[in-house]
């Protein structure tokens, strides 16, 4: 059948401000996370990456947050710009014999300038 | 840098066509993915490969084939197009990972219309 009303969440900020974009992972037993950012007609480009044994780590203006009590992975970017507006999802890896990626559908983040 | 291409950006078919999406990336990786993303829905493992002739099915294999004859170069395969195979597909690579969590390198994608 047809898939009707399937809609990207949507965060919109103005230029300069801080965004975070939150992702709910599904696997307490995922030990690797990734955050992703697909701009229009191109594939995904890693951002940064957080191990399940770290809560916390920084790039050049984002940063990854862990809450691995309530199964949760944020992503901030400091001082947002126009070139940041894309879609943004996040990825779990856990080991189950092989290493599987469970992808999350992603938020579009758009920066008003 | 990691380079993933795709060798069409853009595709149109017609229903019953048989469709080939070709994949090659020059940075000797082991893995190769191809999924599929569709809005509201995410990314959707097709199937993967972790060598050469070897593959295996991902969360949708239904409709789907792959050849991988050599390490560089995944292809996927519609025998027989159908409308609900119109979406975007991405061709992912990565190392592999025994032991080392995997970052996957993706290409541009491939937009499919199936009419």
């Amino acid at each position: 059948g047809e898939s009707v009303g399937l809609h990207l969440p949507t965060l919109s900020v103005q230029e300069g401000d801080n965004s975070i974009i939150n992702c709910a992972y599904s696997n307490s037993a995922s030990d690797y996370f990734i955050w992703y950012k697909q701009e229009s007609g191109k594939g995904p480009q890693f951002i940064i990456d957080i191990r399940s044994n770290m809560d916390k780590r920084q790039g050049q203006r984002v940063t990854v947050l862990l809450n691995k009590t309530v199964k949760h992975l944020s992503l901030q970017i400091a001082a947002t710009q126009p070139g940041d507006s894309a879609v943004y999802f996040c990825a779990e890896i856990f080991n189950t014999g092989g290493f599987k990626t469970i992808f999350g559908a992603g938020t579009r983040l758009f920066v008003k300038a | 840098d990691v380079k993933v291409t795709q060798s069409s950006r853009y595709l149109v078919k017609r229903t019953g066509e048989k469709v080939f999406l070709e994949c090659v990336q020059d940075m000797d990786h082991e893995n190769m993915f191809w999924y599929r993303q569709d809005p509201g829905l995410g990314l959707r493992l097709i199937y993967f490969s972790y060598d050469v002739k070897m593959k295996e099915k991902g969360d949708i294999p239904e409709g789907y084939s792959v050849s991988r004859e050599k390490k560089e170069r995944f292809s996927l395969i519609l025998e027989s197009a159908s409308t609900n195979q119109t979406s975007m597909y991405l061709c992912a690579s990565s190392l592999w990972g025994a032991g080392v969590q995997e970052t996957q390198y993706f290409g541009p994608g491939t937009r499919l219309l199936v009419l």
